[in-house]
């Protein structure tokens, strides 16, 4: 089984400044790890994924993450955020296998304040 | 453009009566998802069905029907079985070979609301 942590269901920020999302995953088995992006009454869109090899993954808009194995832990981070990045923010955790069942965390509110 | 393309985007539906939201796609994809988002609890698995003709239950399937005739569309059915319908609908597909690289397609999603 595994099962995704996001310790954060609101965080406001002031524009300009840096941000960070938490996220911690738990699972028996090697996984993928990803971070989605909903905006008011829409969709979710991929920001970006780690599979493997450099744990500093870079996505769209100007995020990126880090991924720690020894602290199971998928933080999500921007050094100057625009009022156009308040969202709904979501870490997800996939195995490896051929189904890669996904699980969802239940996301954090990030709140850009002018 | 390829995607996925939800339908209704709001329905309100009467106590007892069975709604069903449609779900197309146009991006070849295999699999097929339906996800229930309620406030404060993130996305829970409803349906997904990997191939054509095959769905399995997700998490929370109780009160909920799904057919999968056709590759590109998987309409998701709330019976009048699901005490608490009222939520916001996602559906998501996702190819059998490069779905990793890509992460989920979503739509943009149905808002359900019990009157």
């Amino acid at each position: 089984a595994q099962s995704v942590t996001q310790l954060d269901s609101q965080v406001p920020v002031f524009e300009e400044a840096p941000v960070e999302l938490r996220c911690n995953y738990s699972s028996s088995v090697s996984v993928y790890l990803f971070w989605y992006v909903q905006y008011p009454n829409q969709g979710l869109q991929l920001l970006l994924k780690y599979l493997s090899g450099s744990t500093l993954v870079k996505g769209i808009n100007g995020f990126e993450a880090e991924f720690n194995k020894s602290q199971t832990s998928f933080h999500l981070r921007k050094p100057s955020v625009h009022i156009s990045d308040t969202a709904e923010y979501f870490c997800a955790v996939s195995d490896r296998g051929g189904y890669q069942k996904v699980t969802f965390g239940i996301g954090t509110k990030l709140q850009v304040i002018p | 453009d390829g995607g996925i393309t939800q339908s209704p985007k709001y329905l309100f539906r009467k106590e007892g009566q069975n709604v069903t939201l449609s779900c197309e796609q146009n991006l070849n994809h295999d699999a097929m998802y339906w996800y229930r988002q309620d406030p404060g609890q993130g996305l829970r698995l409803i349906y997904y069905s990997q191939i054509v003709n095959d769905f399995q239950k997700g998490d929370i399937a109780e009160g909920y029907s799904v057919s999968r005739e056709k590759k590109e569309s998987f309409p998701l059915t709330v019976t009048s079985a699901q005490k608490n319908p009222t939520a916001f609908y996602l559906c998501a597909s996702k190819g059998a070979r490069t779905g990793i690289l890509y992460g989920y397609t979503f739509g943009s999603g149905t808002r359900l609301t019990v009157v």
